[in-house]
């Protein structure tokens, strides 16, 4: 696609609840990043997929979160039993492999609500 | 730990006016340096990037920031802001090598008021 398209844009959730949020990179993109925006505490890097390597995961806040890549293209992040702390926008960005190098393209989040 | 501070959350500022967004970071052998921009109920975009050469860049719509490698900072500057302006900026940076992810500051948020 022309962008990084993310889904759903805006989600409110009960305290408790598992939540998926979506991500589609810009085709030919082989890395993808999780990031956490809460306010005032700038992006919290969550973790990066590149290529078929095994994922850096070592931003992730507890074992409650987890993502997986699925075909080198779509990503899922997944919270388990949602916190209120968990409320936050999340962001995905996707690069070529050199990424790093250049910059990424970002999406434009999914706002999370846990009520 | 590789880290990068934004020591300004907020930048108030008269329209016209000069303004500078400072950023410092963990000193490192080699670093990429960039500088993001967030406007209001927008996704984050890039403005502009420090790789190598000349340690001045500049953006398109008139910011420039100078990479000081003594100073580990890297400062992003507008001699005469717009409202237009008003947004978030965010620095990152990329600690050793091109691949892995970027580190943020808190990010300033830039008031232009008229």
């Amino acid at each position: 696609g022309a962008g990084v398209s993310q889904s759903p844009s805006n989600k409110v959730t009960e305290k408790g609840k598992d939540v998926e949020l979506r991500c589609d990179p810009i085709s030919g993109h082989t890395a993808l990043y999780w990031y956490r925006q809460s306010l005032g505490q700038g992006l919290e890097f969550l973790i990066y997929f590149q290529g078929n390597s095994a994922p850096d995961k070592s931003g992730l806040p507890s074992d409650r979160f987890s993502a997986e890549r699925t075909g080198g293209s779509v990503s899922t992040l997944t919270i388990q039993r949602t916190q209120q702390e968990d409320s936050a926008v999340y962001l995905c960005a996707s690069s070529l492999a050199e990424g790093s190098r250049y910059g990424y393209t970002f999406g434009s989040g999914t706002r999370l609500t846990v009520v | 730990a590789q880290s990068v501070t934004q020591l300004d959350s907020q930048v108030p500022v008269f329209e016209e006016a000069p303004v500078e967004l400072r950023c410092n970071y963990s000193s490192s052998v080699s670093v990429y340096l960039f500088w993001y921009v967030q406007y209001p109920n927008q996704g984050l975009q890039l403005l502009l990037k420090y790789l190598s050469g000349s340690t001045l860049v500049e953006s398109i719509n008139g910011f420039e920031a100078e990479f000081n490698k003594s100073q580990t900072s890297f400062h992003l500057r507008k001699p005469s802001v717009h409202i237009s302006d008003t947004a978030e900026y965010f620095c990152a940076v990329k600690y050793g090598g091109s691949q892995g992810n970027l580190i943020f500051g808190k990010g300033t948020k830039l008031s232009v008021k008229p």
